[in-house]
């Protein structure tokens, strides 16, 4: 069975540290992951998408990493801020065109 | 470079209505994706449709849900016989044609439709 599993499931952190939320998915043979931002009662904003053939994606201060021989993917937030705070999704694609499967999510935290 | 747009944004049902959710994809996106976010659970994959095809159903409930994606106009997802267990937050999102798609297989969000059943 394809899942998708993100841990913590929640997050509190002070502004300026640099935290990694993690995401792994038990079938390796994935097309593509994806990291999305969800706000409370909002639509999901994509942050980065990793092919199956990439190590990693960069977008200012965030960085996804994609391990797919270990079913991991992690997405590193330097220098949070408040405005960070969010709920972080992952998901993968197991075929071009294909549905998501998403994680649970992690609900980020930032304290000024 | 009007986004996913979805309508309405909330919606009132009371048990046994049925519930009409309506989407527009970015211009010449013409794949959608219906997803659903059940309260205090993750998005989960309903449908994925093409103009005029359903591409895949499997995670559509067996019945009071249908969804269609005509040649003109918006992609529908009807609910029919409306249920508390259908209040939910109900997603659209789409992507390019894989034909032309240069950049790999982004896909785009809409902001939701909130359905509640009372």
């Amino acid at each position: 069975k394809q899942e998708v599993t993100q841990i913590p499931a929640a997050l509190s952190v002070p502004e300026g540290e640099n935290l990694v939320l993690n995401c792994s998915f038990t079938d390796s043979a994935i097309y593509n992951l994806q990291w999305f931002r969800q706000d409370p009662g909002k639509g999901l904003t994509s942050l980065l998408l990793i092919q199956s053939s990439q190590r990693e994606q960069t977008s200012g201060r965030l960085n996804a990493s994609l391990d797919k021989s270990s079913g991991r993917s992690t997405l590193y937030i330097a220098a949070s801020q408040p405005g960070d705070s969010a709920t972080y999704l992952c998901a993968v694609r197991y075929n071009q065109g294909g549905k998501l499967i998403f994680g649970q999510g992690t609900e980020l935290s930032v304290k000024p | 470079n009007a986004g996913v747009m979805q309508n309405p944004r909330h919606l009132v049902r009371r048990r046994g209505q049925e519930a009409r959710l309506r989407c527009s994809p970015m211009k010449g996106h013409s794949h959608v994706y219906w997803y659903r976010q059940l309260p205090e659970e993750g998005l989960k994959f309903m449908v994925y449709l093409q103009k005029e095809n359903i591409i895949d159903e499997s995670g559509m409930p067996k019945e009071r849900f249908s969804a269609e994606f005509p040649k003109e106009g918006p992609s529908i997802l009807r609910i029919q016989q409306v249920v508390r267990g259908d209040s939910a937050a109900y997603f659209c999102a789409s992507s390019l044609d894989l034909l032309t798609a240069s950049s790999g297989n982004t896909i785009y969000f809409g902001e939701g439709s909130w359905l509640t059943v009372v």
